[in-house]
């Protein structure tokens, strides 16, 4: 099983600020990484698919970035309504994996 | 736009068999695409449990493969989910998405809860 690992688990930030999730592969991936927000009681919404194609309607202060074992979701200027916890996920191979999520909290 | 919906008891008994179904709207399940299913147990993070296509080819997670089916059902334009000898640790919102090769689109989810 590919393992994914994400970091940190948790962040404190304000509005305004810039923030950035990575997450590790165990293995490569190429290119086979999607990036999904989750809010309390919601389902994931898909933001960024192929580590970095940004899906339509996310708006553009979300990047990906990466390849291989590495990548890299940013949000270049945090708004009140991304605070949600954040998941990775590899397509490359089954079983899928996600990675452990990254809590983003108001500081 | 395609849509999926779950459904199912939300209450299944220790041991018993844990059943949903997952209704593809706005598109055809005989598409090119994987059709999942993941769960995620109270305050926990994503766990796959496995994928079919419209052909009924299968994957599933090991860690769950010996209790796990899950089957499409083209005429109904659905996909189910069955997991047997349940226990407290299957307790979980349930999932279903779809993998059309450009990230995952999800339904709402439905909490299953494993009690007597």
């Amino acid at each position: 099983d590919i393992q994914m690992t994400q970091s940190p688990s948790s962040l404190s930030a304000s509005v305004g600020d810039r923030v950035t999730i990575t997450c590790r592969a165990s293995q490569s991936i190429g290119s086979y990484l999607n990036w999904y927000q989750q809010k309390p009681g919601k389902a994931p919404n898909l933001l960024i698919y192929a580590a970095s194609t940004l899906q339509s309607g996310v708006p553009s202060r979300f990047s990906g970035s990466g390849s291989g074992t590495d990548f890299t979701l940013t949000i270049s200027s945090l708004q009140p309504e991304d605070f949600a916890t954040y998941y990775c996920q590899q397509s490359y191979s089954t079983p899928r994996t996600f990675g452990q999520g990254t809590k983003v909290e108001i500081k | 736009q395609v849509q999926l919906q779950e459904s199912g008891p939300g209450l299944v008994k220790p041991s018993g068999t844990l059943s949903l179904t997952c209704a593809v709207s706005g598109g055809s399940i005989s598409s090119s695409n994987w059709w999942n299913w993941v769960r995620q147990p109270p305050g926990k993070g994503l766990e796959w449990i496995g994928e079919i296509d419209h052909s009924g080819t299968t994957n599933y997670n090991p860690s769950l493969k010996s209790r796990v089916t899950i089957s499409v059902d083209k005429s109904k334009n659905q996909f189910s989910l069955k997991v047997n000898s349940v226990t407290a640790a299957d307790t979980a919102v349930y999932y279903c998405a779809r993998d059309g090769g450009t990230g995952w689109y999800w339904g709402q989810g439905t909490l299953v809860t494993v009690s007597s």
